[in-house]
Formats: C-alpha cells, structure tokens, sequence
C-alpha cells in the first residue's frame, strides 16, 4: 500500500517541550516537504528537501528544524523557540521532474496542540 | 509577485449547480497551476492541473480554465454533489530564481454542496 504516513494523527505537547513529528513515503519521491496549515492561511512551507542529506528553509522556519538521513523519511521538530506551535502539520512529497513541474502528494496530517 | 489570491473564501451552491473558484497571479514565471481537495481533518488530494500551453482541462466533472494574459485560472465543478463540500487550494509553481519549483498555495475556498 503506497503513500505517505504521518504519525501520531494527534499530539499534545505542554508548553518548553520540543516535539518530533513523523513522515514517511514509499512512493520513492526525491523530494519531501512540511507544510503548517492554520486556519484560513492556507498551506505555508516550512522546510523541504529534494536529495538525502540535504534540505532547505521555506518560508516559516524559524522554530522548525529537519533532518533527511534516508529518502524515505523526513522528520520535523516542533521546538521549544516556536512561538505559536499549535497547528495542522502536513508532510508532502513528489517526483523531480527535469523540468518545472513538482506533482505534490500529501500525508494524512498531525494536529499539534500545545499548551 | 509570488502569491497566488483565491476567491472567494467561501461558497454556497444548491447540489447540481456548477461552482467556480478563481485564481490570480502575477508570476509570469509560473508555469504549473495545481487544483487541491481537501476534508476537514484530512490531507489535500491533487485534483486536476493544468499547463499554460493549453486553455482548458476537465477530468470527470471537475474543469480547470486558464486564461494566461489575465494571468487568472479557475475551476468548475460541474453537477456539484454534497461529497464534493470540501476546502479547494488553487497553487501555482515555476523555474525562477530560488523557487527549486516549490508550489505557492492560495488561502483556500470552502465550498458547501447542499442538498
């Protein structure tokens, strides 16, 4: 069963706390992002990575850092200097095309409530 | 010049009647233009997009209008249905320096089918 997985589907951390948010796909993408979503903000990058090893900051990423040790997982943590963690997480990931065209597939999502 | 504005923020249609959310960009570097579903407490699913080297795309009910000199895309449900109350993101990508092709989002129109 391809896809993506996000784990837990619920978090609840207290305050301080740095937490780790889980993606993986076996769809085989090179490419893997996390987005925060909040309620009538739409979708806002946070980071992504297109090859092992390797990744960089998207536009909120402060608070946020990842890591990208395998292809097939890319882990965000929530840490403790995020100043508004509480938020719908989503991890995407998709095919490097040679051209421009990035057709984005998304997790299930994780629901963060800190308080 | 990198946002995408979608309208409008939210929708009411009677099942049966053809709903249209618009988009609008400024990025003359865009050159894919992403249609996104998405249920409450879910993951967007990729829907329909389309190029800019065609004008028009429909896969089942759903259709993507694209009018590139008033930079400005649309979609068309057609014989909307209540399973298709859902959260709709347009989103937009290019080659443009530093874009790496990641997709900007609009902030979402929640549409209502009812019954």
């Amino acid at each position: 069963d391809g896809g993506i997985t996000q784990s837990p589907k619920y978090l609840f951390r207290k305050e301080g706390q740095n937490v780790t948010l889980s993606c993986e796909q076996n769809l085989n993408h090179d490419a893997m992002y996390w987005y925060r979503q909040d309620p009538g903000q739409g979708l806002r990058l946070i980071y992504y990575s297109q090859i092992v090893n390797d990744f960089q900051k998207g536009d909120i990423a402060e608070g946020y850092s990842v890591s990208r040790e395998k292809k097939e997982s890319f882990p965000l943590t929530v840490t403790s200097a995020q100043k508004n963690p509480t938020a719908f997480y989503l991890c995407a990931s998709s095919i490097i095309h040679s051209g421009t065209h990035y057709e984005q597939y998304f997790g299930p999502g994780t629901r963060l409530t800190v308080t | 010049q990198q946002q995408v504005k979608q309208s409008p923020q939210s929708l009411i249609v009677q099942k049966g009647g053809i709903p249209i959310i618009n988009c609008a960009y400024e990025n003359t570097a865009f050159d894919y233009f992403p249609w996104y579903q998405q249920f409450p407490g879910k993951g967007p699913a990729l829907l329909i997009a389309i190029r800019p080297d065609v004008s028009e795309k429909k896969e089942g009910r759903f259709t993507i209008s694209f009018n590139k000199s008033a930079k400005q895309f649309s979609l068309h449900i057609m014989d909307s249905q209540p399973g298709d109350s859902a959260t709709y993101f347009c989103a937009a990508s290019g080659d443009y320096g530093g874009s790496q092709g990641n997709l900007i989002f609009g902030k979402g129109t929640k549409l209502s089918v009812k019954p």
